[in-house]
């Protein structure tokens, strides 16, 4: 069974602490990986992966890709308390079929 | 530019009854797909359409079905509604040209008595 598995389920942290974000995946087709950030209802675009050891960058978000071990990670460094968000990681399978991990739920204490 | 639209904003129903969200992708986008967001539970992939057809389909049953209209827009249908169908439905569309990069919208809350 394809799967897609984040964690931690939840990180509690302080405002300016740096954190890490797991995604692993076990999927018969991959295309690409994705990551969300999801405020409220409508998840945002962040990235997308499609190649290892590739770091891909905006402003205080970083992910990267390792096809080899299947996982990707998402770090943000000097978290502010408008990162508070569940952030989600998925799969692109092709025919555009996203398998979604469960998400992180990050909360930034000021 | 307007982002991708759903209505209604909620939706609440009766076991049995039929639900009917839409969605409205933005401008220029020809793929819209469906999801599924339950309680405690990841986004579930139900539906893509591209140019007014069904491209691919999660695994859910028949019940849930849709359709894309000649101007892009796209409705999902819940027949035969269950207890478990209560959800949140985010609708989401890209460029046919960049796939991988869908925008999602604030999804219709469904609620099923």
């Amino acid at each position: 069974e394809d799967k897609v598995v984040q964690s931690p389920l939840s990180l509690v942290v302080h405002e300016g602490d740096t954190v890490t974000l797991n995604c692993s995946y076990e999927v018969t087709n991959f295309r690409s990986l994705l990551w969300y950030k999801q405020e409220k209802k409508a998840p945002t675009f962040l990235f997308m992966l499609t190649s290892s050891g590739i770091e891909k960058k905006s402003g205080r978000l970083s992910s990267i890709l390792d096809k080899k071990e299947l996982f990707s990670i998402l770090n943000i460094t000097a978290t502010q308390t408008g990162d508070s968000a569940i952030y989600l990681c998925a799969v692109n399978q092709g025919a555009q079929k996203l398998v979604f991990g469960q998400g992180t739920r990050l909360t930034i204490n000021p | 530019e307007a982002g991708v639209t759903q209505s209604p904003t909620h939706l609440i129903k009766t076991r049995g009854q039929q639900a009917t969200l839409r969605c409205s992708p933005i401008s220029g986008h020809t793929s819209v797909y469906w999801y599924q967001q339950a309680l405690g539970l990841g986004l579930q992939f139900l539906l893509w359409y591209d140019e007014g057809e069904e491209r691919n389909r999660g695994n859910f049953p028949p019940r849930f079905s849709g359709r894309q209209f000649p101007n892009y827009s796209s409705e999902l249908n819940v027949n035969a509604l269950e207890l478990e169908d209560s959800a949140l439905y985010l609708c989401a569309s890209s460029l046919a040209l960049a796939p991988d990069t869908q925008y999602f919208g604030p999804g219709t809350r469904l609620t099923v008595l």
